[in-house]
C-alpha cells in the first residue's frame, strides 16, 4: 500500500503570501494518478488538481501543481481569503484503489 | 451539470442497520465508478470503496472489506452504502463521488451518520 505523507500539518500565513504544500509518496507513483483537493469547514472536499499538474474546471491559477515520483507540490501563488482551507494529496493505485495524504491546514496568521 | 445529492443525516443505535443513498444525474450513470469516503469527526478522508454502476462490480479497501455494502440500482441512477450492525465508531461523514479514471469530481454533499446510545 502507496502511504502519502503531506507536510506541514498545518501552514500559518497571511493574505497575500505563498504556500507552498507538500506530498511525498512511500513509492513511486504516476504522476497521471496524483490529486489536490480542498476541504473547507462544513463543505465537501473540492478537486483542484489532477494528474499532477492540471487544474480542474473552473480552479483559479493562483493554484499549481508539480512533482513526479514520489515528491509533489502543491503551490498557492498569492493567498485569498477563501483559501484557507484543508487541502489532501490522493494517489490512484492498485490496491487499495485510492490512498489520501492527512492532510495539511493552512490557516490565517 | 454533473451532480451527487446524497440522503440526509442519520440518527441510529448500535447494532442497527442503515443504508444511505447518493443519486447521480447530469452524466451516464453507467458509465463511471462511484466511490465511498469516510470522514471521521476532525479528521481526515478514507477511500472506503468503489462500485461500477454499469455491472455492479465493487471493490472493498481492505480496511473495509466485511464491514459494509456498497451497491448500485442503475435503473434509478443511484449507489448504495450500508450496515448490518452499526457500531459507535462508524460515527462519520460520509461522502460519495465519481471517479474519473482517478481524481474523484465531482463530490456528494455528504451524509452524516450518528450512532449513539
Amino acid at each position: 500500500e502507496i502511504v502519502l505523507t503531506q507536510s506541514p500539518g498545518t501552514l500559518s500565513l497571511s493574505p497575500g503570501e505563498r504556500a507552498t504544500l507538500s506530498c511525498r509518496a512511500s513509492q513511486s507513483v504516476s504522476s497521471s494518478y496524483l490529486a489536490w483537493y480542498q476541504q473547507k469547514p462544513g463543505q465537501a472536499p473540492r478537486l483542484l488538481i489532477y494528474g499532477a499538474s492540471s487544474r480542474a474546471t473552473g480552479i483559479p491559477d493562483r493554484f499549481s501543481g508539480s512533482g513526479s515520483g514520489t515528491d509533489f507540490t502543491l503551490t498557492i501563488s498569492r493567498l485569498e481569503p477563501e483559501d484557507f482551507a484543508v487541502y489532501y494529496c490522493q494517489q490512484y493505485g492498485s490496491s487499495p484503489r485510492w490512498t489520501f495524504g492527512q492532510g495539511t491546514k493552512v490557516e490565517i496568521k | 451539470e454533473v451532480q451527487l445529492v446524497q440522503s440526509g443525516a442519520e440518527v441510529k443505535k448500535p447494532g442497527e442497520s442503515l443504508k444511505i443513498s447518493c443519486k447521480g444525474s447530469g452524466y451516464s450513470f453507467t458509465s463511471y465508478w462511484i466511490g465511498w469516503v469516510r470522514q471521521m469527526p476532525g479528521k481526515g478522508l478514507e477511500w472506503m470503496g468503489i462500485i461500477y454502476p454499469g455491472d455492479s462490480d465493487t471493490r472493498y479497501s481492505p480496511s473495509f472489506q466485511g464491514q459494509v455494502t456498497i451497491s448500485a440500482d442503475k435503473s434509478i441512477s443511484t449507489a448504495y452504502l450500508q450496515w448490518s450492525s452499526l457500531k459507535a465508531s462508524d460515527t462519520a461523514m460520509y461522502y460519495c463521488a465519481r471517479d474519473t479514471e482517478g481524481p474523484f469530481d465531482p463530490w456528494g454533499q455528504g451524509t452524516l451518520v450518528t450512532v449513539s446510545s
